[in-house]
């Protein structure tokens, strides 16, 4: 199983980012997948799930409004919208598989990839 | 601050037993399952416990979990150095419909 992000990058206060993750090594479509960032010398925190048809989607109050999550099963890939970035999201984003269900039992883990938002 | 508390550090001597506790809420842990991950620095989480007291394949039997009401534990016997890392715990928050993590907790050998 491997999750690559990419994507990141630096990005002016205000702007939009988008987050991709290539999945591989399982059947994409039987799970559903998280995004959890990280920001530098911080704890982790949870920012959105989405079901494996798209059916579902969550996200932490302090991405609502601003960041959208989807996925493409055709091309195993998830990706995450960022618009309006503050300086506060400025963070180590990974891509996670929920193992069981959409509750966040989270096993396998990518790399993650560095978004930094800053004037 | 998070809806899970957990001490920022804790730390013990090789061959020492420690836990490192994990206090939620009903919304929470008094509702589902605790997973723990171990990241070490400059790496990505691992999970070591999943719901409440699985163990993964691969993952130490020096390492146990364990839930009772609306708290959580990770018990780690036989302390080696190679276990120093960050330890969190985690658990779906059924009010916030998402994911909670706890703050870390440092763990020194």
């Amino acid at each position: 199983v491997q999750m690559v992000e990419s994507g990141g990058g630096l990005v002016q206060p205000g702007r939009s980012l988008r987050l991709s993750c290539a999945a591989s090594g399982f059947i994409f479509d039987d799970h559903a997948l998280h995004w959890v960032r990280q920001a530098p010398g911080r704890g982790l925190e949870w920012v959105s799930v989405i079901t494996w048809n798209g059916g579902r989607i969550a996200y932490a109050d302090s991405v609502k409004g601003r960041f959208i999550v989807s996925r493409d099963n055709a091309r195993n890939s998830l990706f995450l919208e960022m618009n309006s970035l503050r300086p506060d999201d400025t963070a180590l984003y990974f891509c996670v598989r929920d193992r069981s269900g959409y509750y966040g039992d989270l096993d396998y883990w990518g790399r993650g990839t560095l978004v930094t938002v800053s004037s | 601050q998070s809806l899970l508390t957990q001490p920022p550090s804790a730390s013990g001597t090789p061959g020492q037993r420690v836990i490192i506790s994990c206090s939620g809420g009903s919304s929470n842990i008094g509702s589902n399952t605790v997973n723990w991950y171990q990241q070490f620095p400059g790496t990505a989480p691992k999970v070591v416990i999943s719901t409440n007291s699985q163990r993964p394949s691969g993952v130490p039997g020096r390492f146990s979990g364990s839930k009772s009401g609306t708290s959580a534990s990770l018990a780690i016997s036989g302390l080696q150095s190679e276990d120093e890392a960050d330890y969190y715990c985690a658990a779906w928050d059924d009010n916030l419909n998402g994911l909670v993590f706890g703050g870390g907790t440092k763990l020194t050998v």
